[in-house]
């Protein structure tokens, strides 16, 4: 089983930053299977990224993906008051398809 | 309009069984994966397992197998998610998502969510 860590943990930053996320997988995650996910309180999750860098339909394009392998990377280039919020990354190379555990974006 | 419809919170005694449901619509049901995604209070998201409804070809998380059944039936366009015996510990949202079409490139990545169903198991 593909184990993804996710870091930071918590991110602190204020409207305005750049966030930069990462995703570092124990095996080589193929074809760049590698999906990110935005989840705000109390709301389903919402597809962000998939193939590692294609930002799905409606994701505005301050959300960019990139890596290959075992190191994956979300970076929000500018950040909206709307994304503070917890992202996961998620394997879909390797079956079981695998979560990491999370990064929490919060306003600093 | 694609949407996957769940099933209703629902409060179980830990022995009972459960089955909650995910209705889609809006797409070709049986040419989709259907994955279940559980999240614990408080926790991150959990992939437990898939079913693809159009050859009924199901797979689970070896956390979850043998823990849950996974089922469909494309005639009502439905996929399930079945306990015979809860435990407190089954206490959770449980979501259902749609993936992509079985062997294509992007089979595995989750572009549309159920509301989710809450479940709780109590004494």
């Amino acid at each position: 089983e593909i184990v993804l860590t996710q870091s930071p943990g918590t991110l602190s930053l204020s409207p305005g930053d750049r966030a930069t996320l990462s995703c570092r997988a124990s095996q080589s995650v193929s074809s760049s299977h590698l999906a990110w996910y935005q989840q705000k309180a109390g709301q389903a999750p919402r597809l962000l990224i998939y193939g590692a860098s294609s930002r799905a339909t409606g994701i505005p394009d301050r959300f960019s993906g990139s890596g290959s392998g075992t190191d994956f990377t979300l970076t929000i280039s500018r950040l909206e008051p709307e994304d503070f919020a917890v992202y996961y990354c998620q394997q879909y190379g390797s079956s079981p398809w695998t979560f990491g555990q999370g990064t929490k974006v919060d306003i600093k | 309009e694609v949407q996957l419809v769940q099933s209703g919170a629902e409060v179980k005694k830990p022995g009972e069984s459960l089955q909650i449901s995910c209705k889609g619509s809006g797409y070709s049901f049986n040419s989709y994966w259907i994955a279940w995604v559980r999240q614990m209070p408080g926790k991150g998201l959990e992939w437990m397992g898939i079913i693809y409804p159009d050859d009924s070809d199901t797979r689970y998380s070896p956390s979850f197998q043998g823990q849950v059944t996974i089922s469909g039936d494309e005639s009502f366009t439905t996929a399930y998610l079945q306990w015979s015996s809860l435990k407190a510990s089954d206490t959770a949202m449980y979501y259902c998502a749609r993936g992509g079409p079985k062997y294509s490139d992007y089979e595995g990545r989750f572009d549309y969510w159920g509301q989710g169903t809450l479940v709780t198991v109590s004494s």
